[in-house]
């Protein structure tokens, strides 16, 4: 069965550069999430987005920007790089539809893409 | 906001042996999700269970069962006949279902590390 597939796995940046994130949902999954996991610590939610629309929003750096296009893939952009940015990012996809047990469809998860900024 | 609360940080279990490992919530929400999830050391997030908050029956998966105490707030995970590939990150996660629209986020619990041993 098709994953979530993101892009890099892996990226080295230096302080002050600009990286970008790409994630492929499972087909048909209109709903991707974005996490930060920094080293030894839980995933923390940055961002979401529903049907290409901004749907909810965490503990996401004004220096970082996302968006989720036509074909649902999304793009996480992040600029003016810190060494506190070096994690692992997460993308995850589900089905997101107004359906009253919408939280019941699972969330799955990429593999992962591991930022490291020197 | 919700909270998730893993008290152990660590446990260890023997091969073939039962393991529990507790999670506890902070919500004033009447309907939601809980899950737990494993991380492996390949840091891939794996979905191991998932409770409906509005059942009353424990989910069952295989080797892996919950016991879950709404009024408690409290959703501990039990793994019997443990096995070596067992050995991972475990992550108690929470999941709104209130509302309508689209699902939610994952908020996760800081997790705990199973060891499993010969």
């Amino acid at each position: 069965a098709a994953g979530v597939i993101q892009s890099p796995r892996h990226l080295i940046k230096e302080k002050r550069e600009t990286a970008t994130l790409k994630c492929y949902p499972i087909p048909r999954h209109d709903t991707v999430y974005w996490y930060q996991q920094g080293p030894g610590q839980d995933p923390q939610f940055l961002i979401s987005f529903y049907e290409k629309m901004q749907s909810d929003k965490g503990s996401i750096p004004d220096r970082f920007s996302a968006q989720q296009f036509s074909d649902y893939h999304s793009e996480l952009n992040m600029s003016s790089l810190e060494l506190g940015d070096s994690a692992l990012y997460f993308c995850a996809s589900s089905f997101g539809r107004r359906t009253p047990r919408a939280g019941a469809n699972v969330l799955t998860f990429g593999a992962g893409s591991r930022l490291t900024v020197l | 906001a919700q909270t998730v609360t893993q008290s152990q940080p660590e446990m260890s279990v023997q091969e073939a042996e039962t393991v529990t490992l507790s999670c506890t919530y902070d919500t004033s929400e009447s309907d939601y999700y809980l899950f737990w999830y494993k991380q492996p050391p390949s840091r891939q997030m794996i979905l191991v269970i998932r409770q409906e908050a509005y059942k009353q029956q424990n989910a069952t998966e295989n080797r892996f069962s919950v016991n879950f105490q709404k009024a408690a707030k409290s959703f501990s995970l039990k793994i019997s006949d443990s096995q070596l590939g067992d050995a991972a990150m475990y992550f108690c996660a929470y999941r709104s279902a209130e509302g309508a629209g689209t699902a939610s986020k994952l908020t996760f619990g800081t997790g705990t590390r199973l060891q499993v041993t010969l």
